[in-house]
Formats: C-alpha cells, sequence, structure tokens
C-alpha cells in the first residue's frame, strides 16, 4: 500500500511548455483532489473528483487541465505553462463513508511536487 | 460560503512553553474542522479534527484543539512545545456531513527557540 504518490518531486519548465504532474493512490477512494501551495496563501483547490469519468473545477482552475479516466489516476496537466503556476502541487485522496456506517473519513496527501517556471 | 483565518503568521515560542496557534472559522452550516501540520519540504499530515460529538479534540504529539461554536474557533494547543514541533501548521473546514472539499486556512509557522 503505497497511499499517495507523485511524480515528478521537481520540474523546471520554460514559460509555454506543457507538462502532466502525475498522481496515483492505490486504496480505491473515489474522491481525489489537485491543491496548490503558495507562500502565506496556504493550499488552494485548484481541481477535484468524485469518481472515475466525474472532475469539478475549484477556486483556482485557470490554467489547469484534469481527467479521471480511472480511480487510481488523476493527472494535472498544464497546457501553457506561466510564472504564476510556479508553486508546490499537492494531490489528496479520500475515503468518505456511506452515512450511518460508522466508518471514519480519511484523507492522505502526496508528498508535492514542486514547479518552477521561467 | 465557508472560510478560516489563521491569526499569525509566524509564531515563536521558548521549548517547554506553551503552544497556541489560533483559528477561526465561518460555516453556514455545521462544520468538520481539521488541522494539519507541514514539516520543510514535506507534504501534510493530519494532527487530528472534529467532525461531531465531543468538542476537545486529541491528536498526535500531544497536540489538541477545542471546537468552541459560540466563538467559532478551533485553536490549537500543545503544553510544552518541543523543538521538533517546528513546522507549519494549517487549520481546514469542510461543510459537515457532505464530501466537500477542505477550505483551508494560510498557515502559521511555528518557531521553537531552545
Amino acid at each position: 500500500n503505497a497511499g499517495v504518490t507523485q511524480t515528478p518531486k521537481f520540474q523546471v519548465l520554460k514559460t509555454g511548455q506543457s507538462m502532466t504532474l502525475q498522481c496515483a493512490q492505490d486504496m480505491n477512494h473515489e474522491y481525489m483532489s489537485w491543491y496548490r501551495q503558495d507562500p502565506g496563501m496556504g493550499l488552494r483547490l485548484i481541481h477535484y473528483s468524485v469518481g472515475a469519468g466525474i472532475t469539478d473545477q475549484g477556486e483556482v482552475p485557470n490554467g489547469y487541465n484534469v481527467s479521471r479516466s480511472t480511480t487510481e489516476d488523476f493527472p494535472l496537466r498544464l497546457l501553457s505553462a506561466a510564472p504564476s503556476q510556479t508553486s508546490v502541487y499537492f494531490c489528496a485522496s479520500s475515503y468518505f463513508p456511506p452515512h450511518g456506517t460508522g466508518g471514519r473519513e480519511t484523507q492522505y496527501f502526496g508528498p508535492g511536487t514542486r514547479l518552477l517556471v521561467l | 460560503a465557508q472560510s478560516v483565518t489563521q491569526l499569525g503568521s509566524h509564531v515563536s515560542v521558548s521549548e517547554g512553553a506553551l503552544v497556541l496557534l489560533r483559528c477561526n472559522y465561518s460555516s453556514s452550516v455545521p462544520p468538520y474542522l481539521f488541522w494539519y501540520v507541514q514539516y520543510p519540504n514535506q507534504g501534510l499530515q493530519l494532527l487530528l479534527k472534529y467532525t461531531t460529538g465531543a468538542t476537545l479534540v486529541k491528536g498526535i504529539n500531544g497536540f489538541e484543539a477545542e471546537f468552541k461554536k459560540s466563538e467559532t474557533s478551533f485553536h490549537l494547543t500543545k503544553p510544552s512545545a518541543h523543538m521538533s514541533d517546528a513546522a507549519e501548521y494549517f487549520c481546514a473546514v469542510r461543510e459537515g456531513g457532505s464530501q466537500g472539499n477542505l477550505i483551508f486556512g494560510k498557515g502559521t509557522k511555528l518557531s521553537v527557540k531552545p
């Protein structure tokens, strides 16, 4: 059980380049999300998914695309990188138990991807 | 809309002193509240959370937090700071009972002086 994995750990891009940040989880969680962390801003939600084939926008979606073709993977795509996208990106995976089952909700964060756009 | 305010972007305490990190929230429905810790160059680790029931929540590493509905607060405390507690701490809120997203505060960086 590897939890939530993110690749790459660190990436340098030039303005206008594209890339995909990978996120995978092996816990069969339906809910996955992407956050960016910037100094003094906390974590802000970019996109999230409540299950395979379903995605939605968060607080700061502009410049990012996502897809969810499988339960395990939730890649984040930058189509044309900009210096404003220099940040640390965290993927998270969550489990919400059905109401009335008494189960415990859980959330796990990946180790992060540091992105520098020049 | 929900929001979280963490008072003080940087808090400094001496080793052995009380740690108090403040968090106030805004929510139109009963909230679920969380504290996360982030050590340098690492991801986020859940310290504790409040969902329902007892308002005093105990977490890992000796931290605890109390949900005070009348004050819309969820302050994090630890009786005696250790050097290893130096990290950044994030308070977060989620709409209670739903599969909603976490809304994070801007974080408080805790320094511990020897």
